[in-house]
């Protein structure tokens, strides 16, 4: 039984480009959440999705970050025209009852 | 909006030692969990509780809800190294799936 995925799991990008993120949750969970973490900080709530369905992205900044979880196929974060602002850890969770965390994408921006 | 506080923020101990880290908000949670995170890891799952008063140990960790739902408390008898990383809680609101996360507490246990 397989736990959340998350790849890549080190991503690095140039300022200016896209960042893809993909987490594909455990099997049977239908709902999947982002966070983000920086350094020495917690857990960032950024946007919580059903299956072709955005519930809540009231954590998730108004410009160049989307997300969607298609009816097949992975959860995807995707943040355009990274900045330096933007490295951090994102980490996807699926839930059942409660919250099963993937390892995460370290996203480096240079 | 329900916010979680968390404290202390950091704490640093030596092998053997007691302690005791509070999580804590003016709201209601319907449950709430404790995460445990290592550098470079996602969190893990320590445990959910969900009754008022509610107490649950976990080998040399116990864990305690607070009457009114709003607050937790961790205790750790006897730190080990393995101990050291970040601890997490987590409240479920009231609306539906609404996780929010306290800041965490980062715990050191030197041999």
């Amino acid at each position: 039984n397989a736990g959340v995925m998350q790849n890549p799991r080190h991503l690095v990008r140039r300022r200016g480009q896209e960042a893809r993120l993909r987490c594909s949750p455990m099997k049977g969970h239908s709902h999947v959440y982002w966070y983000r973490q920086l350094p020495e900080e917690g857990l960032k709530f950024m946007v919580y999705l059903q299956k072709e369905n955005i519930i809540d992205e009231s954590g998730m900044p108004k410009e160049r970050f989307s997300a969607e979880f298609p009816k097949e196929g992975p959860s995807i974060l995707r943040i355009q025209q990274v900045v330096r602002g933007d490295s951090a850890a994102y980490f996807c969770a699926s839930s059942g009852a409660t919250l099963q965390f993937g390892p995460g994408t370290r996203l480096t921006v240079t | 909006t329900q916010l979680l506080e968390q404290s202390p923020q950091f704490l640093s101990i030596q092998e053997g030692e007691n302690l005791t880290v509070y999580c804590n908000s003016s709201s209601v949670f319907s449950s709430l969990q404790w995460y445990r995170q290592e550098p470079g890891e996602g969190p893990v799952l320590l445990v959910t509780v969900v009754t008022g008063g509610e107490v649950k140990k976990l080998k040399r960790l116990t864990f305690q809800f607070g009457d009114a739902r709003k607050d937790s408390s961790l205790h750790i008898t006897a730190a080990q190294p393995g101990d050291t990383g970040l601890y997490l809680c987590a409240g479920e609101g009231s609306y539906g799936q609404n996780f929010v996360f306290g800041p965490g507490t980062r715990l050191s246990v030197l041999p």
